[in-house]
């Protein structure tokens, strides 16, 4: 049962255009989240977090939004660049005992020059 | 600083082979130590998780097992490779649960089962 979803599996942005990347969780209890990006053949890297307490986290060119209501999450890019092409994860946790980070299946972002 | 090396990056191995995947890191102690697999189509699928010496948990029913032999490496295995067991399998670490950055993952090996 996927716990954590990205119904995208893809999307082209232009560059300097704003890229929205979409999740969404169905397990109430979590209360923090990641993304991670990917670049083939290497492992996720942490890009930015948020925990439930905040609605907004911005980091640079990087926001994460959070609507505990819906259950959804997106991470806005603005400008994207081309080395923002990446697949994008979504990752959830329930801090209070779950030692596991639940992940998304992952959005390939391709910016266009 | 930390670092966490995985290998070997690449491997294609047959059907009913066996499988040895290692995962070590350094620069810290006693880490909580994961291995992830991401099949096509799927996202990143937690496969066994260790909080030290000797303790394994898995997640999820499968053809292949984990071990930690000593506190800062983690090994994955199998007796016998099945197709399915193609994929990314990723080994990461964390010093708490969930740490503010998540999880630091390993490069990654890509296995191909043919």
């Amino acid at each position: 049962d996927q716990q954590v979803k990205q119904n995208s599996p893809s999307l082209s942005v232009q560059e300097g255009r704003i890229s929205i990347l979409n999740c969404d969780y169905t397990n109430s209890m979590f209360d923090y989240f990641l993304w991670y990006k990917k670049y083939p053949a290497e492992g996720p890297t942490f890009l930015i977090s948020i925990s439930s307490i905040k609605d907004k986290n911005e980091d640079g060119r990087f926001t994460v939004f959070l609507n505990k209501s819906a259950k959804h999450l997106s991470l806005h890019i603005v400008p994207s660049q081309p080395g923002d092409s990446a697949v994008y994860f979504c990752a959830a946790s329930d801090q209070t005992g779950a030692n596991n980070l639940f992940f998304g299946t992952g959005t390939r972002l391709t910016v266009i020059p | 600083s930390q670092t966490i090396h995985q290998w070997p990056a690449t491997l294609v191995q047959p059907v009913g082979s066996p499988l040895s995947l290692e995962c070590t890191v350094e620069g810290t102690s006693n880490p909580n130590l994961y291995w992830y697999r991401q099949a096509a189509g799927r996202g990143l699928q937690l496969l066994f998780y260790s909080v030290g010496i000797g303790q394994i948990s898995s997640e999820v029913p499968q053809n292949l097992s984990a071990s930690r032999p000593q506190d800062r490496q983690f090994i994955l295995s199998s007796k016998k490779l099945l197709l399915s067991d193609s994929g990314f399998y990723l080994c990461a670490w964390s010093d708490t649960p969930v740490p503010p950055r998540g999880y630091t993952f390993g490069s990654g090996t890509r296995l191909t089962v043919v």
